[in-house]
């Protein structure tokens, strides 16, 4: 199973401000990573596929890239409704699995 | 508009059988696999097993093969998450979702709360 590892675990930023998070994949996923937002109390929901591809209606402020085994997500000028947990995952090989997740915090 | 429409919170005894359900709409939902994430108590997100309500082909995560079952009745647009035989460790949310591309989920259900508890 491929292990997907995010750092920081939390990522203390202020609004306005831009975030980078991190996830590495055990072994080379091409790019068949995805990243997720979730809220407290909310269900995920999904901002980039493929590991570059914003998904219907995400805001031009979230950026992906990276490919194989090193991938980030960028947010640029932080808004209030962005802080959140951040988890990517990958769909290269069976299981899929999910990294355990970045906190951003103000 | 796609909705996943997930049946309410459960208590249940350590033991006891369960089954929780997803009801889709917007969308034809023999056309796309559907699948079920497990959330524990502040913890992060955990892929559990899909299935292709066209031809009920069923896939799990190796962690969950034998602890779960998941089904699906196209005949109602419902797809099923099971337990014959819950733990407390079963306590947690459970997210079903569709799957997009056989690899990732680009639409969610609002959460099925699960607790267990004697």
């Amino acid at each position: 199973e491929i292990v997907m590892t995010q750092s920081p675990a939390t990522l203390s930023v202020s609004p306005g401000e831009r975030a980078t998070l991190s996830c590495r994949a055990s072994h080379s996923v091409s790019s068949n990573l995805a990243w997720y937002q979730q809220k407290p109390g909310q269900a995920p929901r999904l901002l980039i596929y493929g590991a570059s591809t914003r998904a219907t209606g995400i805001s031009a402020r979230f950026s992906g890239s990276g490919s194989g085994t090193e991938f980030s997500l960028t947010i640029s000028s932080l808004q209030s409704e962005d802080f959140a947990v951040y988890y990517c995952q990958q769909y290269d090989d069976w299981p899929p699995s999910f990294g355990q997740g970045t906190k951003l915090e103000i | 508009e796609v909705q996943l429409v997930q049946s309410g919170a459960e208590v249940k005894k350590p033991g006891e059988s369960l089954k929780i359900s997803c009801k889709a709409s917007g969308y034809n939902f023999t056309n796309y696999w559907i699948g079920w994430v497990r959330q524990m108590p502040g913890k992060g997100l955990e892929w559990m097993g899909i299935i292709y309500p066209g031809d009920s082909d069923t896939r799990y995560s190796p962690s969950f093969q034998g602890q779960v079952t998941i089904s699906a009745d196209k005949s109602i647009n419902t797809a099923y998450l099971q337990w014959s035989s819950l733990k407390a460790s079963d306590t947690a949310m459970y997210y079903c979702a569709r799957l997009w591309d056989v690899g990732f989920f680009d639409y969610w259900g609002q959460g099925t709360l699960v607790t267990v508890s004697s």
